[in-house]
């Protein structure tokens, strides 16, 4: 059982460039969440879907899109980066249709550095 | 909106010795609360959650926290610390959004370093 798996682990952009976060879960879990997490600021919500077809804006989703195609995936695209997006990226999904006490389930992060 | 204040950034105790993080949350309504805990190069895994049941709940590795209405907070313990604590600590609450969907909201997090 794989869990939520992350690629890649590492990443090393240009300002401007554009890139796509993979996260996957094979789970079979209807919630899936992008989170950014910033020394000092904990973790912020970008994205979220609760489904398939289904996104939903976080905290600080400028900068960020996703799109949910199927239950598994839920990608996180950088369509033009910027120094301000150097973080490390978690995805987090877990069942849905529960109680709020529902845990998320963690991939291990992306580390992105933009310069 | 729902929010958790967690007192100090870093703690350092003694291998052996009382382990004490502290999680102060605001919410207008009962929350639903959660330690999470980040080893690291990992990503965050699921210590205890407390979902009005019991006010002392217990959770993986010895850790416990105990729900105090009356002080808002949500403070987590471990008797006796061990080296494999070492770790990063986030206080989380469940909360609502604009679009009345649920979300966790997290604290920023303390950095707990055991002293062998």
């Amino acid at each position: 059982n794989a869990g939520v798996t992350q690629t890649p682990k590492f990443q090393v952009l240009k300002t401007g460039q554009s890139m796509t976060l993979q996260c996957a879960q094979d789970m079979n879990h209807e919630y899936m969440s992008w989170y950014r997490q910033d020394p000092g600021m904990g973790l912020r919500l970008i994205h979220y879907s609760v489904g398939a077809g289904i996104t939903d804006q976080g905290e600080v989703p400028n900068g960020y899109n996703v799109s949910r195609s199927t239950t598994e995936d839920f990608p996180l695209r950088l369509l033009s980066a910027a120094p301000s997006q150097t973080s490390v990226y978690f995805c987090a999904s877990s069942y849905s249709g529960q109680p709020p006490e529902r845990p998320l389930h963690f991939g291990n992060g992306t580390r992105l550095t933009v310069t | 909106a729902q929010s958790v204040t967690q007192l100090g950034s870093h703690v350092s105790v003694s291998e052996g010795a009382l382990v004490l993080l502290r999680c102060n949350y605001s919410s207008s309504v009962p929350p639903y609360l959660f330690w999470y805990v980040q080893y690291p190069n990992q990503g965050l895994q699921l210590l205890l959650k407390y979902t009005s049941a019991a006010t002392l709940v217990k959770g993986i590795n010895g850790f416990e926290a105990e729900f105090k209405k009356s002080e808002t907070s949500f403070h987590l313990t471990k008797p006796s610390a061990h080296m494999s604590d070492a770790a990063e600590y986030f206080c989380a609450v469940s909360d609502i959004d604009n679009n009345g969907n649920e979300k966790l909201t997290f604290g920023t997090g303390t950095r707990l370093t055991i002293i062998p």
